[in-house]
């Protein structure tokens, strides 16, 4: 099975700030890399798809990159809406990163 | 955009069995892929398996893959993961998701339409 490996696994930050994350996958997976944000109580909600596509009505501060093994989601200006878990998925077969909280 | 709706909340005795179900309205089940993802108290997302819509073909994940069986009934639209020999750590929020392929290749998909979650514990 294709491994995920997230980092960090947490993160504090400021309103303002710009947020990076980082996926890495154990092998090549090409551009086959979803990113999500779950709040607390809620199902997951996608935001990139094909590794920098960015999903329609979701804001542009959210941008993802990368491809092979190594993907980044990046948040330019932290909004407060943006205080979340956040995950990245391999769609090459099907496994989860193990999250990123994102705590004020 | 359709929705999925997921049966209540389940308290089981462990070696016991759950079967959720998740109902699809407003769009066409038989074109799609329904996966089943849970969610540990506090923990990530692990994927569980999927059943396509059209014709019941499954894959499953490793570590469960010997303990559940996903069934759909197209007649009423619903999708069913049914787990079994429940353990402790089957604690969890269920969840069905159906998958959207954006290319034309079997690994250009994501997730898009979540259930609301069904939370199954498991205890004695």
């Amino acid at each position: 099975d294709i491994q995920m490996t997230q980092s960090p696994s947490s993160l504090s930050a400021s309103v303002g700030d710009r947020v990076t994350i980082t996926c890495r996958a154990s092998q090549n997976i090409r551009n086959f890399l979803n990113w999500y944000q779950q709040k607390p109580g809620k199902a997951p909600h996608l935001l990139i798809y094909g590794a920098s596509t960015l999903q329609s009505g979701v804001p542009s501060r959210f941008t993802g990159s990368g491809s092979g093994t190594e993907f980044i989601l990046t948040i330019s200006s932290l909004q407060p809406e943006d205080f979340a878990t956040y995950y990245c998925q391999q769609s090459y077969g099907v496994t989860f990163g193990g999250g990123t909280k994102v705590e004020i | 955009q359709g929705q999925l709706v997921q049966s209540g909340p389940e308290m089981k005795k462990p070696g016991a069995s759950v079967k959720v179900s998740c109902k699809a309205s407003d769009f066409t089940f038989i074109n799609t892929v329904i996966n089943w993802v849970r969610q540990s108290p506090g923990q990530g997302l692990e994927w569980m398996g999927w059943i396509t819509g059209y014709n019941g073909n499954t894959n499953y994940a490793d570590n469960v893959h010997d303990r559940v069986t996903m069934t759909t009934d197209t007649s009423t639209a619903t999708a069913y993961m049914e787990l079994r020999s429940l353990r402790s750590d089957d604690t969890a929020v269920y969840f069905c998701v159906t998958a959207y392929y954006y290319d034309n290749t079997a690994h250009s998909h994501y997730f898009d339409r979540w259930g609301q979650g069904t939370l199954v514990t498991v205890s004695s």
